[in-house]
């Protein structure tokens, strides 16, 4: 079946470091893609989305390019800040569904001063 | 907009009792989504509908679970009889009828059944 697989957590890094949380999608068909963050204490917030291949999401310095010929979306950011630090979620729904979402099991990022 | 609404924010309750999750969703909103985040199973979708109809409960653990949604701007999610297993953070989404729309995640409500 769809699904949807991330790199598993704990994440930490200094802060400035670069970040990379890997993404790949099991899919028949053509989904569309997101990145969601979930930051403490709150629910869950859309990062960015790609809604066909190629297309390169971007917000808050945070950038993911859907890639069909490797089914992925890894999510990327060159400097990352302590305000960072949250779960991010990956996750896919096909168009012209009902909207379902397909998420990832969530990588939890800790940014250190 | 306010966003999605949900009520309570907090429930802690007893074995046993019945409990009532309550969900606002966006206005202009026609599907609804109500999903289940505990640190065992992660993120997990119980129910969705669609203009008020259910389209998909098959996330719905048991017949302990029941949800509704009698109009366009509110949708329940009943427990009853509660159990501790139960204790997690409930989630209600919504968005526009579409494959490509964006899910508007609610702040959740943290049940804790004791």
């Amino acid at each position: 079946g769809d699904s949807v697989t991330q790199m598993e957590g704990p994440v930490t890094l200094s802060e400035e470091a670069f970040l990379t949380i890997n993404c790949t999608y099991t899919a028949t068909g053509y989904p569309s893609l997101f990145w969601y963050v979930q930051y403490p204490g709150e629910g869950l917030q859309l990062l960015l989305k790609a809604t066909k291949a190629d297309d390169k999401g971007s917000n808050k310095g945070f950038e993911a390019t859907y890639r069909k010929e490797t089914t992925s979306f890894h999510l990327e950011k060159g400097s990352v800040q302590v305000s960072d630090s949250a779960v991010y979620f990956c996750a896919l729904v096909f168009r012209g569904s009902q909207g379902n979402l397909i998420f990832g099991k969530g990588t939890k990022l800790s940014v250190k001063p | 907009d306010a966003g999605v609404i949900q009520s309570p924010r907090h429930e802690v309750t007893e074995m046993g009792q019945e409990v009532t999750l309550r969900c606002k969703p966006i206005s202009g909103h026609n599907s609804l989504f109500w999903y289940r985040q505990t640190m065992m199973r992660g993120l997990e979708l119980l129910i969705y509908f669609n203009n008020n109809v259910p389209i998909d409960d098959s996330g719905m653990p048991e017949d302990r679970f029941s949800a509704k949604m009698p109009n366009a701007s509110f949708s329940t999610l009943k427990i009853q009889p509660s159990e501790p297993r139960d204790s997690a953070v409930y989630f209600c989404a919504s968005s526009k009828t579409s494959g490509k729309e964006t899910q508007y995640f609610g702040p959740g409500t943290r049940l804790l059944v004791l």
